[in-house]
């Protein structure tokens, strides 16, 4: 089955830096990669997501890119600021698997100000 | 209003006593799923329905047993309850290929 790999777990950055998460996947079956974050004591919410035909996504500071060739796919946050600070998700799944999302292990993101 | 709604928030209980978690969504989505996250925050997926069938059900002990009455609700029951079942138990949905939409978690402390 599926697996995620996700690196680094923890992750520390000044305000107004950039910050990046990467996650590999083992199922070359995998098209869909959506990105959580969770703050503490509260849902994962949906940030980001990518589909295997695109290889880059943007919206405002975030940005996900995917190779589909080496299956790892990063999350990409400029001018981080205190409230992005949360743990992130990865995911993955393929169409045929009815979403079913198999989740990175969570990267904690600490933006320092 | 809330999308995907679980209740109770909070539930503190004995060892070998019997409870259910409930879950609804008004979104309209016909896929609904339990995920189990424990104390290291890691996300599994448990069940998931799609229109009522039940369609992906993981190595989940069988004390652990989901129903769903309608497509917009999916709850989850779980029997003879273990110190280990203590984690917090998100219910979500999706449509298509789309991601999951969560609700606000359940955090189930057994002691």
């Amino acid at each position: 089955g599926e697996n995620v790999e996700q690196h680094p777990s923890t992750l520390s950055v000044q305000e107004g830096d950039s910050a990046v998460i990467k996650c590999t996947y083992s199922d070359s079956a995998s098209n869909y990669f959506p990105w959580y974050k969770q703050e503490l004591g509260k849902r994962p919410q949906l940030i980001i997501d990518i589909r295997s035909n695109v290889g880059e996504k943007k919206d405002q500071r975030i940005a996900v890119t995917l190779n589909k060739t080496a299956k790892h796919f990063s999350l990409h946050i400029t001018e981080t600021q205190p409230e992005d600070s949360a743990v992130y998700f990865c995911a993955a799944s393929h169409s045929g698997g009815y979403n079913k999302l198999i989740f990175g292990a969570g990267t904690r993101l600490a933006v320092h100000p | 209003d809330t999308a995907v709604s679980q209740t109770p928030k909070y539930l503190v209980t004995q060892m070998g006593n019997d409870k259910s978690i409930k879950c609804e969504q008004n979104l309209g989505h016909d896929t609904m799923y339990w995920y189990k996250q424990d104390s290291k925050k890691f996300l599994k997926i448990m069940f998931s329905y799609n229109n009522k069938e039940l369609i992906i059900n993981e190595t989940v002990p069988n004390r652990f047993s989901p129903k769903s009455p309608d497509k917009a609700h999916l709850n989850l029951h779980i029997n003879s309850l273990e110190l280990g079942d203590s984690a917090v138990y998100f219910c979500a949905s999706s449509q298509g290929e789309t991601g999951a939409f969560f609700g606000q978690g359940t955090r189930l402390t057994v002691v």
